[in-house]
């Protein structure tokens, strides 16, 4: 266990609806960063969270958000969902933080089906 | 271009073999290389980090080479629970670790 907790687990959404995804970071880590896993390929950086400031974006429109709050958990919103959001959300902790570089522990996902 | 690639496989191997994979990157920026594994509806977990001098765990072995830009993981000895994909995984030192598609390995009685 890697103490990176992630909710729900599982989420059906129709096109067009909005979600939120949660992340509870490992204890002592203030860096948080987001993945989007598609079926058969390996995880995206969406973007990184460092304290509570976003540090980092991946190639992902607007309409991919997030936030992280005093206590370093995290929130991922989609808003406006497409057919191809459908994905593995991957949450990963570390206590790097800017310019360095240290493990970084994932959480066991969030799988998202649109439908 | 892909920034990290990796053949997707599978390899399928029968136990106690040597299986090795390998990848390649394209940015030359890249600080920090590493080899996760993920299971089958599982997260990625990492398997170790890989150093230009080589490193060893085990029964597993990666190389680097910076000047071919080039990782290679070597598992000798094959187990059945060794069956799982292999992501190769590069990093520019600001914590945004990017992924290869990942090689599947089989490995069977």
């Amino acid at each position: 266990e890697t103490g990176v907790t992630q909710s729900p687990t599982h989420l059906i959404k129709t096109r067009g609806q909005q979600v939120t995804l949660r992340c509870s970071s490992q204890s002592g880590h203030n860096t948080v960063s987001w993945y989007q896993q598609a079926l058969g390929q390996g995880p995206q950086f969406i973007f990184q969270y460092y304290r509570e400031e976003e540090n980092g974006r991946g190639n992902f429109p607007p309409r991919f958000s997030g936030l992280q709050f005093p206590n370093y958990s995290s929130e991922l919103n989609v808003n406006a969902l497409e057919l191809d959001d459908s994905a593995l959300y991957l949450c990963a902790s570390s206590s790097g933080g800017a310019g360095r570089n240290t493990e970084a522990f994932f959480g066991q996902g969030t799988r998202l089906t649109v439908v | 271009r892909k920034e990290v690639e990796q053949d997707p496989g599978p390899f399928n191997v029968p136990e106690g073999a040597t299986v090795a994979f390998n990848c390649t990157y394209s940015n030359s920026a890249s600080q920090s290389f590493f080899w996760y594994r993920q299971d089958c509806r599982k997260e990625p977990k990492l398997l170790m980090s890989v150093y230009s001098s080589g490193n060893e765990d085990g029964r597993f072995t990666a190389q680097l080479n910076r000047a071919s830009q080039y990782i290679s993981l070597l598992i000798r000895d094959s187990k059945l629970s060794d069956s799982a994909t292999y992501l190769c995984v590069v990093s520019t030192g600001f914590q945004k670790l990017v992924f290869g598609t990942g090689t599947r390995l089989l490995v069977s009685p």
